[in-house]
């Protein structure tokens, strides 16, 4: 299976703060990562497919990059609506694992 | 619109087995694989395996491999996830996701609203 280790776990931000999450897979995935958003007690919705295409509806705020191994989500001019916790996962081979999640917290 | 509507929450005890449901709607039922996922309380997304509706083949994830069933009613776009054997680890949020290919990968687009599985004696 291919782990997939999320980091940080957790951080503080402000509104209009610049945040970077990092996913990194134990064996190269190409390009086959998506990242979430999961607000308590809600299914997740999606922000980035294909490492970094924008989900359609999804603010350009949101972005994402990276390939084989690394990869990231950055969101530019963080906003009140934006605290929520993130989580990446390979679509690359079964099962599709997922990162453990970092929780993106008010400062 | 597509939507996915889960059953309501259950109560089990150890040892018992719960059956899921998920109710497809707005798009061809047949030509989207559809996925299920859990969350334990506080915890990460954990994925569970996947049916392919237009053949009915399932792959698991391995762990629950002999304890979980995915299967599909075609005449009434409804999925289902069965899971037997209960312990108070499988205390969990499940969701059943839609699976889209686009731009040359796959990923969840639409999640159903999630089932609350509570296993306590």
């Amino acid at each position: 299976d291919i782990q997939m280790t999320q980091s940080p776990t957790s951080l503080s931000a402000s509104v209009g703060d610049r945040v970077t999450i990092t996913c990194r897979a134990s064996l190269s995935i190409r390009g086959h990562m998506t990242w979430y958003q999961q607000k308590p007690g809600k299914a997740p919705t999606v922000l980035i497919y294909g490492a970094s295409t924008l989900q359609s509806g999804v603010p350009s705020r949101f972005s994402g990059s990276g390939s084989e191994t690394e990869f990231t989500l950055t969101i530019s001019d963080l906003q009140p609506e934006d605290f929520a916790t993130y989580s990446c996962q390979q679509t690359y081979s079964t099962p599709w694992t997922f990162g453990q999640g970092t929780k993106v917290e008010i400062k | 619109q597509v939507q996915l509507v889960q059953s309501g929450a259950e109560v089990k005890k150890p040892g018992a087995s719960v059956k899921i449901s998920c109710k497809a709607s707005g798009f061809t039922f047949n030509t989207h694989y559809l996925h299920w996922v859990r969350q334990a309380p506080g915890q990460g997304l954990e994925w569970l395996g996947v049916i392919n509706p237009s053949r009915g083949g399932t792959t698991y994830e391995q762990r629950y491999q002999g304890r979980i069933t995915m299967t599909l009613d075609t005449s009434t776009s409804t999925f289902y996830m069965e899971l037997s054997s209960l312990t108070s680890e499988d205390t969990a949020m499940y969701f059943c996701a839609r699976r889209i290919a686009a731009d040359g990968t796959k990923y969840l687009d639409y999640w159903g609203q999630g089932t609350v599985v509570t296993v306590s004696s």
